[in-house]
């Protein structure tokens, strides 16, 4: 089993819709979790960042953590076709000081205008 | 703005040859990561260094070796190239002062061996 676990996707939706994104995990040590984007051909850039349960808001997305459940999400709001990419989630277990982060393998999402 | 620069977006090798992909930072970051991306299994770290000429290996550096001999510079070398070393590889390097975790990433070099 992998420690952590993301919906392979590929996920299309209508421009407007709001966008559920979901990563699993098993190793109840990881305490900061993220979301990168990653565009066609480009290297993934930071998100979202938290390491609390409950949910954090940034604009159009919010970043949902359930640590009992092990279980973290990314909304995304009013979805734009400029939101078409990867979203990958990680987490670590510290706050990346001698850790390695995690990382999901990858979600497709193409919104459709 | 960080930049992450990866020397070669795309090559083409052959299997046995000697390859080497370069990466280089220019925030002064000590923490630098070598990644490959492959379709179904994410991004897997193949080596990391957290200062100049420090390395540790991450979950798969078979067939792989890096070199950092300055600090905004990080080489990944493939040995002798084989055909299951095709894949995307990604730079990234972290501002270790900072409580964010954020990776800065390179473009990418799309490696094929043939």
């Amino acid at each position: 089993q992998k420690e952590v676990e993301q919906d392979p996707g590929p996920l299309s939706v209508p421009e407007g819709a709001i966008v559920s994104l979901n990563c699993t995990y098993s190793n109840s040590a990881f305490q900061y979790f993220m979301w990168y984007r990653q565009y066609s051909r480009k290297g993934p850039e930071l998100l979202m960042y938290t390491y609390s349960s409950g949910n954090k808001e940034d604009g159009r997305f919010t970043a949902q953590v359930d640590k009992s459940s092990k279980y973290i999400s990314l909304f995304i709001r009013d979805s734009q076709p400029s939101d078409s990419a990867t979203y990958l989630c990680a987490m670590s277990e510290s706050n990346f000081g001698n850790e390695k982060l995690t990382f999901g393998t990858g979600t497709r999402l193409t919104i459709i205008p | 703005d960080v930049k992450v620069t990866q020397s070669s977006r795309y090559l083409v090798k052959r299997t046995g040859e000697k390859v080497f992909l370069e990466c280089v930072q220019d925030m002064d970051h000590e923490n630098m990561f070598w990644y490959r991306q492959d379709p179904g299994l994410g991004l897997r770290l193949i080596y990391f260094s957290y200062d100049v000429k420090m390395k540790e290996k991450g979950d798969i550096p078979e067939g792989y070796s890096v070199s950092r001999e300055k600090k905004e510079r990080f080489s990944l070398i493939l040995e002798s190239a084989s055909t299951n070393q095709t894949s995307m590889y990604l730079c990234a390097s972290w501002d270790g002062q900072k409580s964010t975790g954020e990776l800065f990433f390179g473009e990418g070099s799309r490696l094929t061996v043939l």
